[in-house]
């Protein structure tokens, strides 16, 4: 069964510093991956995601993930965060195209003045 | 446009009572999920609909039931509320299979006292 792992489950940060969020998961076929974010008191939102292509993938607002098959991860970077980054961010995982995501438990990222 | 709403937005019940959380889309989106979130957990699936009259169970289904009647509402009942039950409820819709985007609502925070 798939499974995904988030190494952190806090990441304290200052404003304008670099930040990677770390992913891993298991699965023995192919698999979607996401990143889903979560401010405070709201539901989650699509932050990014590979389905297929390029293993580097963006986001509007400066994240990127690299899905590394050989690794098995997709770490979530930003080289530069700001205070409205502030949120709990969460990887999720399609296992062969199935409709249902496996999330992991998520990484709370702090961003301090 | 209102998207996809969440009813009661707040919760609180007695051990043994029967509660119902409301999920309403506007969209018309053939998949709609049931999720807990819980500290240390991040999200379980509980139930899962591919469309009206078609639902699923998935990885903390017992002490739930659903119904999907119509495309645009997913009700979850808990028949006989316990404390272990005391989380935030999110449901979600996607449009279909192939898009994997979920849209989420605002949650429910249920509390059973």
């Amino acid at each position: 069964a798939q499974s995904v792992t988030q190494l952190d489950s806090q990441v304290p940060v200052f404003e304008e510093a670099p930040v990677e969020l770390r992913c891993n998961y298991s699965s023995s076929v192919s698999v979607y991956l996401f990143w889903y974010v979560q401010y405070p008191n709201q539901g989650l939102q699509l932050l990014l995601k590979y389905l297929s292509g390029s293993t580097l993938v963006e986001s509007i607002n400066g994240f990127e993930a690299e899905f590394n098959k050989s690794q098995t991860s997709f770490h979530l970077r930003k080289p530069s965060v700001h205070i409205s980054d502030t949120a709990e961010y969460f990887c999720a995982v399609s296992e062969g195209g199935s409709e249902k995501l496996v999330f992991g438990k998520g990484t709370k990222l702090t961003v301090n003045p | 446009d209102a998207g996809i709403t969440q009813s009661p937005r707040y919760k609180i019940t007695e051990t043994g009572r029967q509660v119902t959380l409301m999920c309403h889309q506007t969209w018309s989106h053939s998949y709609m999920f049931w999720y807990r979130q819980d500290l240390g957990h991040g999200l379980r699936l509980i139930y899962y609909s591919a469309a009206a009259d078609i639902t699923d169970k998935g990885e903390v289904p017992d002490g739930y039931v659903v119904s999907r009647s119509k495309t645009e509402n997913f009700p979850l009942t808990l028949e006989s509320a316990t404390r272990s039950q005391t989380s935030v409820y999110f449901c979600a819709s996607t449009r279909q299979r192939s898009s994997y985007e979920q849209y989420f609502g605002p949650g429910t925070r249920l509390t059973v006292t």
